[in-house]
């Protein structure tokens, strides 16, 4: 199986700050990669798919970039409802897996 | 609007098997291209995919608990079953069963809608 490693696991920051969480995968899966936002209580929510398109709802705040093993979500001007854990996750072929997640803090 | 909605014991005891029921209205799994999946998520842990199954009665499985688990799904009432057997303490998660977007380019996909969530702890 792909392994997908987050860095950092975890982050504190700011309202009105820029983050930027990486994800790295033991090998290619091209550009599929999406991440997830994902608050206690609630499920998870699709932020980009395809390494770089944002799903539909989706504030322009929230962007990724990257390809083959490589990728990284950035999230401009940090709101309050921002700070959660936030997941990679890799559909190149039939066995998806995620990231072990960055949880993302006030500081 | 698409919406999914996962019943089944909040509690079971080591050894029983865990049928879990997701419940899903908005589309329909006999639609070219359409997929439902089951993720879970143990306490402090990480997400992992556990199945998932397709418009044409395809199935996957995680490898690692392929032995244990069986995805199956009634069309006629859109619904999607999960069973896993033979439980363990470390089964216990937040179970989410969830839809694959659409990719009609791609062998997978990620997962646009997921349900809310159903806690199964196992203790004896």
């Amino acid at each position: 199986d792909i392994q997908l490693t987050q860095s950092p696991s975890s982050l504190s920051a700011s309202v009105g700050d820029r983050v930027i969480i990486s994800c790295r995968a033991s090998q290619t899966v091209r550009t599929w990669l999406a991440w997830y936002q994902h608050r206690p209580g609630t499920p998870p929510k699709l932020l980009i798919f395809d390494s770089s398109s944002l799903e539909s709802g989706v504030p322009s705040r929230f962007s990724g970039s990257g390809s083959e093993t490589e990728f990284t979500l950035t999230i401009n001007s940090l709101q309050p409802d921002d700070f959660a854990t936030y997941y990679c996750q890799q559909y190149h072929g039939f066995s998806p897996t995620f990231g072990q997640g960055t949880n993302l803090e006030i500081k | 609007q698409v919406t999914l909605r996962e019943s089944g014991p909040a509690v079971l005891e080591p050894t029983q098997t865990l049928e879990l029921i997701c419940s899903f209205s908005g589309f329909s799994l006999t639609t070219s291209q359409m997929r439902v999946a089951w993720i879970r998520q143990p306490p402090g842990k990480a997400l992992e995919w556990l199945a998932r199954i397709d418009w044409d009665d395809d199935k996957f499985y995680n490898k690692s608990l392929k032995a244990r688990l069986s995805i199956s799904k009634d069309t006629s009432k859109n619904q999607v079953v999960l069973t896993l057997a033979n439980v363990d303490p470390d089964d216990t998660a937040t179970y989410y069963c969830a839809r694959l977007r659409p990719n009609f380019f791609g062998s997978g996909s990620c997962f646009d809608y997921w349900g809310q969530g159903s806690l199964v702890t196992v203790s004896s």
